[in-house]
């Protein structure tokens, strides 16, 4: 079935150094969802990406959308330790709409 | 507003208990949705609703009931917990059953552990 596969599992970085999170999708998606969850937390909702080879920044951080829309990325540039936490790519089951398929997300941990 | 409302926020049971997660969301949101969380699992859709009276299976349905009489509310039964049901439990939310302009907001989880 449809897999929505992140890497790396865990980083640990100091603090300024830059992260990158990767998303693959086995098939291709209409759009992605990009959310962040802190330790003890809920998920939050970042971004949503929808066009192919899309790029959009928030502060720090940046988000791709692959041009066959099947990959996105999340890229922060000098993580800080308020970055700390895991964060999903989530894109819809191609039949269905309804059915937002998580990757198993990616934890960043930030030594001061 | 309140968001999206889960309680209770812990709760522990024996094998074979049944009980009832309960979520209300106050957005007027015609989706939601049901995720369990566990280690190195990610989040993993179990029933899904899109709209009053609509619910659907998602990845993992298996010994899980939902209804969903209201636009509000939208319970989680199990009928015979067992200890693979140990999970952080996430509802969430969106305006839409599509996921186009519909991010999910999510309440604060349930932590279930099944002994």
């Amino acid at each position: 079935g449809q897999q929505v596969m992140q890497i790396p599992q865990y980083q640990h970085v100091q603090e300024g150094e830059d992260f990158t999170t990767y998303c693959n999708s086995s098939t291709t998606l209409s759009n992605i969802q990009w959310y962040k969850q802190r330790p003890g937390g809920h998920p939050v909702f970042l971004i949503q990406l929808v066009k192919s080879g899309e790029v959009k920044k928030q502060k720090r951080l940046t988000f791709q959308f692959g041009e066959a829309k099947k990959n996105s990325s999340l890229h922060i540039t000098a993580t800080q330790t308020t970055d700390v936490g895991t964060y999903f790519c989530a894109g819809p089951k191609s039949s269905n709409t309804g059915k937002l398929i998580f990757g198993q997300g990616t934890t960043l941990q930030v030594k001061p | 507003n309140a968001g999206v409302t889960q309680t209770p926020k812990f709760q522990v049971l024996k094998t074979g208990q049944s009980m009832t997660l309960q979520c209300a969301q106050d957005m007027n949101h015609e989706y939601m949705s049901w995720y369990r969380q566990d280690p190195g699992m990610g989040l993993r859709l179990i029933h899904y609703s899109v709209g009053a009276g609509i619910t659907d299976q998602g990845e993992v349905p298996n010994g899980y009931n939902v209804s969903r009489s209201t636009t509000e509310d939208f319970p989680l039964r199990l009928l015979s917990a067992a200890p693979s049901q140990t999970s952080v439990y996430f509802c969430a939310s969106s305006p839409t059953g599509s996921s186009y302009n519909s991010p999910l907001h999510f309440g604060n989880g349930t932590r279930l552990t099944v002994t």
